[in-house]
């Protein structure tokens, strides 16, 4: 049964912690994207990457970091250095194809304690 | 710099009614649409979608319009049901090549209410 797999689904964070939100996928797709939503502000795009090894920052990429070593993974990292850290987050991937969707995961919800 | 816009926070409509979603966009180099449909704490999923050479696309109950001149989209419900109930995303994905490639804008959303 094909989809995408975020992990855990409610985490809580001290402040001045990094935490790290699991991303993983079996569709076999190359693009994987990470984004944060907040209330009345849409889906925002922090990191998106089209291949293994390589990624790009996104519009709010600043407190954030990204791996990406294999195909089925794209871990998020949210470090100390992301000022407001509270969000619902998403990853979802894509074929590298044109005009295609993208398919999204169930979100990890994370809390700055 | 908001370059996919939902000027309407929310609509509410009766249920057999037509729900209308609008939703604009300024970069021209959008060649493809989506719209997504999100329950709370849940991911967005895929609705329907159309390419910048159509000006519909028809699903079922859904239809999306596209207006490139005004660059406008928008998405038709008929007739609406309460399970419809939930926020709608337009979203933009620019022509291939370049670094955006696959990369999509969405707009800020618009909770959609259908009452019995």
């Amino acid at each position: 049964d094909g989809g995408i797999t975020q992990s855990p689904k409610y985490l809580f964070r001290k402040e001045g912690q990094n935490v790290t939100l699991s991303c993983e996928q079996n569709l076999n797709h190359d693009a994987m994207y990470w984004y944060r939503q907040d209330p009345g502000q849409g889906l925002r795009l922090i990191y998106y990457s089209q291949i293994v090894n390589d990624f790009q920052k996104g519009d709010i990429a600043e407190g954030y970091s990204v791996s990406r070593e294999k195909k089925e993974s794209f871990p998020l990292t949210v470090t100390s250095a992301q000022k407001n850290p509270t969000a619902f987050y998403l990853c979802a991937s894509s074929p590298r194809q044109p005009n295609t969707e993208a398919f999204f995961g169930q979100g990890t919800r994370l809390t700055v304690v | 710099d908001q370059q996919v816009k939902q000027n309407s926070p929310s609509l509410s409509v009766q249920e057999g009614r037509i729900s209308i979603l609008n939703c604009d966009y300024t970069n021209s180099m959008f060649d493809y649409f989506l719209w997504y449909k999100k329950y709370p704490a849940e991911g967005p999923t895929f609705l329907i979608s159309i390419s910048s050479i159509k000006d519909k696309n028809e699903d079922g109950r859904f239809t999306v319009f596209l207006n490139k001149s005004a660059k406008h989209l928008s998405l038709h419900i008929v007739p609406s049901q309460p399970g419809d109930s939930a926020v709608y995303f337009c979203a933009a994905i620019p022509r291939a090549g370049g670094t955006s490639y696959g990369k999509l804008t969405f707009g800020q959303g618009t909770i959609l209410t259908v009452h019995p």
